[in-house]
């Protein structure tokens, strides 16, 4: 069964400093996407990035990006030059072949951003 | 980006009442699902809808839950009757289309608390 695990609860950083989180999935497809979320403190859940199981290259999105280590099926996000609306929760989501199923998240990690 | 609303933004019930969770999905979108968080807990898939159909469900998706859109009007998630257990909040998500690849925008979701 799909597993996706984000081990870091909490992350604190000084604006414009890049932040990276963790996110390690479980899967038996060799076909998968993957997906990073941010939840506002509002609640509202905003798309961000996604990589795609069959590219090798890390995805790019503004100051968003991606580090996909597919042998430690690992797929890391991080944010440079990080602002203060940054803070929020951010998810990990796997979405395998079997679409049907939707998404499985990760608990998600919260980043807060500090002047 | 696209924009999913979820009327209301809370709700709360007593144990045993119906209730009635609406979901306004971005407009050209074709399939249509629900989540469920419990405090503290993953986003957990319930249930997807496509062309007037369920097309998958959880075991969380109980007998006591039903989905429906009528005439492209709000897809909505019932709940009858509601039991303790119930409360969380449950977020509503489309897709373009039906390809695993299709990336899901989220409503902010709807905080129901049973009494």
């Amino acid at each position: 069964a799909q597993k996706v695990t984000q081990t870091q609860t909490s992350i604190s950083v000084v604006e414009k400093t890049t932040v990276t989180m963790d996110c390690v999935y479980e899967t038996r497809d060799s076909s998968y996407f993957l997906f990073w979320y941010k939840q506002t403190a509002s609640g509202e859940i905003v798309f961000l990035i996604r990589q795609d199981s069959y590219k090798k290259e890390n995805a790019t999105v503004g100051h968003y990006s991606l580090n996909f280590q597919k042998p430690k099926s690992s797929i890391g996000l991080i944010i440079t030059a990080t602002q203060i609306e940054d803070s929020a929760v951010y998810f990990c989501a796997m979405r395998e072949d079997n679409y049907a199923q939707g998404l499985t998240f990760g608990l998600g990690t919260r980043v807060s951003v500090f002047p | 980006g696209p924009k999913v609303l979820q009327i209301p933004s809370h709700q709360i019930i007593d144990m045993g009442q119906m209730v009635t969770l609406n979901c306004d999905p971005v407009s050209n979108h074709l399939y249509f699902y629900w989540y469920k968080q419990i405090l503290g807990q993953q986003m957990e898939f319930l249930v997807n809808f496509y062309n007037g159909k369920v097309m998958e469900k959880s075991k969380l998706f109980k007998d006591q839950f039903s989905v429906e859109r009528p005439d492209g009007s709000y897809f909505t998630l019932k709940i009858q009757p509601t039991a303790l257990e119930d409360s969380a909040v449950y977020f509503c998500a489309s897709s373009e289309g039906t390809g695993v690849a299709e990336t899901l925008y989220f409503g902010s979701g709807t905080r129901l608390t049973v009494l």
